[in-house]
Order: structure tokens, then C-alpha cells, then sequence
């Protein structure tokens, strides 16, 4: 079974800055799809970013890029030039690439980012 | 651009109770999963459907049931309400027939508040 960890509970970045968050997941699958959401007070979740593991090249978004290490099985999301509408729970998430079954998303635990004024 | 709907988007029922949560897929999407999120914690996968045939199974209790109809529409039947039930219940969708472009959209959330 996929694990998908997020070590860190909470970050704080200030308005204009660059931060990191940090995942890692666990897996005997050579291919999969990894995966940013972001879900705001309102609880809404929203895909920030999209990786696909065949792909070497580090998917961007805008602000959102990834630092995708296959070998290191880490895929850290990277949010630049905060923003305070960016404040909000970010998390990482891993899917199997088979249709049908086995397609669920697995979550890491979240982490809470604070964009300071 | 149309998104996942679902309905309620809030619901309030007592213990023992039976609630029925409704899921409509953003068009032409034939993959629906439910999620359930509690307080402070990350969504956990219940159920999915593709092509109106269950395809695929989490940590979803036996009180609770699910179909997707020949609409692509998807029901949550959840019976013998418990306090724990209290929950953000999510549907989301996928287009299952294009391998690599499944990303699951989101609907924004049913609150079952259970008392």
C-alpha cells in the first residue's frame, strides 16, 4: 500500500516570499501521479499541481512548481511570491495510474500555511 | 467551466438516523469516488464508481451504501447515524477512459452534522 507523509504540521511565510512543502510517499510502483491540492478555510479542494511520475521534467503552475525526486521518492511543492489568498491547508496526494480500481487518492496528513502581511 | 455539484451541502440529522448525499459529475466524467474528511484530519477514500459498477473499495462502514446511476450521477445512503459520522463528505470525478489524464476534480463538500 502507497504511504504519503507531510513531516511538517505548519509553516508560516511572509507576503512576496518563496516557501517549500515538504512530501514524501512510499511505493513499489514505477508509475503513478502525484498531486497538490489545496483546501482553504472553505474547505473547498482545489488541484494546485499535477505530476506525472514517467515525466522528468518538474510540472509548474503559475507561483507552483515541484521538485519531483523519483529515486528519493520526495515531491516538494514550491509557492512563490506569496500570497494571502494562498493561506490555506495544502495537501499532497499519490494515485495509482490504473482506470477503475486502484485510482483512489492517497493524502498525506496536510500542512497548515500561514501568509503573513 | 462545469463543476462536480453535490447536494445537500449541509445536513443536519440525529443518531440513528438515515441520510442520503447527492453527487453530480462535472459532464462526460463516468468516475465518481466519495471521500470523507474529518475535523483536522485528511480525506479518506470510502467508495468509487466507474461506469456504474463499484471499482473500488476503502474504509467505508456496512451502514453505508453507494450507486452511480445511468446518469453518472452517484448516491451516499448512510443508515443508523452515529456522532463519529460527523463529517465533510466529498465527491469527486474523473474521466476514466483517457489513462493518463485522470486528475479527480472536487465538489465542494457536504457537512453532516450529526447530534
Amino acid at each position: 500500500a502507497q504511504t504519503v507523509t507531510q513531516s511538517q504540521p505548519e509553516m508560516s511565510v511572509q507576503e512576496a516570499e518563496t516557501v517549500t512543502l515538504s512530501c514524501t510517499y512510499d511505493t513499489s510502483e514505477s508509475n503513478y501521479y502525484l498531486f497538490w491540492y489545496k483546501q482553504p478555510p472553505s474547505r473547498q479542494m482545489i488541484l494546485v499541481i499535477r505530476q506525472e511520475a514517467y515525466k522528468q521534467q518538474n510540472a509548474t503552475e503559475n507561483r507552483f512548481s515541484v521538485n519531483f525526486q523519483k529515486a528519493a521518492k520526495s515531491f516538494s511543492l514550491k509557492i512563490s511570491d506569496s500570497q494571502l489568498g494562498d493561506t490555506a491547508m495544502y495537501f499532497c496526494a499519490f494515485r495509482n495510474p490504473d482506470t477503475g480500481a486502484n485510482s483512489k487518492l492517497t493524502f498525506g496528513k496536510g500542512i497548515t500555511l500561514s501568509v503573513r502581511p | 467551466a462545469a463543476g462536480v455539484i453535490q447536494s445537500p451541502r449541509h445536513l443536519i440529522k440525529e443518531k440513528r438516523e438515515t441520510a442520503t448525499l447527492k453527487c453530480y459529475p462535472i459532464p462526460r466524467h463516468d468516475t465518481v469516488y466519495w471521500y470523507q474528511q474529518g475535523p483536522g484530519q485528511d480525506p479518506q477514500f470510502l467508495i468509487s464508481f466507474y461506469e456504474k459498477m463499484q471499482s473500488d473499495k476503502g474504509s467505508i462502514p456496512d451502514r453505508f451504501s453507494a450507486q452511480q446511476f445511468s446518469d453518472y450521477h452517484s448516491e451516499l445512503n448512510m443508515s443508523s447515524l452515529e456522532l463519529g459520522d460527523s463529517a465533510l463528505y466529498f465527491c469527486a470525478s474523473s474521466l476514466g477512459d483517457i489513462i493518463r489524464d485522470e486528475t479527480q476534480y472536487f465538489g465542494p463538500g457536504t457537512r453532516l452534522l450529526v447530534l
